[in-house]
């Protein structure tokens, strides 16, 4: 069964520190990852996404890479701001074929960017 | 493009009660899937379809029932409400290989 871990749950920085965020998986048969990002309160907003056969995505200071083989994904963030304060949350599409919207996910790491 | 839309956005309900959470979407997109968010479980798949006819169950799927008649609906009935149904609900579609939208939520609490 494919679970997704993410370490820590819980991350403090101050303002302008570059950060990586980590997201493991069990099962290296996926389809495809996800990163999302969790305001207080409300829905998520999909910042990146990468397939499998892909090892990285970059969006502005945001970038992903994925190793299926070690069953980990990294989310970057440059030059982190109080603005990037929130729960990101990855997800992986289990197998190797497409299985629809299947999405399994980690519990999240809250990040608290401080001024 | 309204995106996902999930109306209401909040619901009290007593144990025993039915109802009906509402999710559209407007950008044609093939799948669709219900998630539940509980503190310590993080989102959990409750049921999901990849097309209009065709439903699948997920990992959390007792209680609760779907169909989807057109491609841009996907209602989520709660049967019989317990409060172990307390919790916050995402509706999301997508397409393809590609991204997974999530709508707004509703928050269900079950008295």
């Amino acid at each position: 069964k494919q679970e997704v871990t993410q370490i820590p749950a819980a991350l403090s920085v101050p303002e302008g520190e570059n950060l990586v965020l980590n997201c493991s998986f069990t099962d290296s048969a996926i389809y495809n990852l996800q990163w999302f990002r969790q305001d207080p309160g409300k829905g998520l907003t999909s910042l990146l996404l990468i397939q499998s056969s892909q090892r990285e995505q970059t969006s502005g200071r945001l970038n992903a890479s994925l190793d299926k083989s070690s069953g980990r994904s990294t989310l970057y963030i440059a030059a982190s701001q109080p603005g990037d304060s929130a729960t990101y949350l990855c997800a992986v599409r289990p197998g190797i074929y497409n299985q629809g919207g299947k999405l399994i996910f980690g519990q999240g790491t809250e990040l608290s960017v401080k001024p | 493009n309204a995106g996902v839309t999930q109306t209401p956005k909040f619901q009290v309900l007593k144990t025993g009660q039915s109802m009906t959470l509402q999710c559209a979407q407007d950008m044609n997109h093939e799948y669709m899937s219900w998630y539940r968010q509980d503190p310590g479980m993080g989102l959990r798949l409750i049921h999901y379809s990849v097309g209009a006819g065709i439903t699948d169950q997920g990992e959390v799927p007792n209680g609760y029932n779907v169909s989807r008649s057109t491609t841009e609906d996907f209602p989520l009935r709660l049967l019989s409400a317990a409060p172990s149904q307390t919790s916050v609900y995402f509706c999301a579609s997508g397409t393809g290989a590609y991204e997974q939208y999530f709508g707004p939520g509703t928050r269900l609490t079950v008295t």
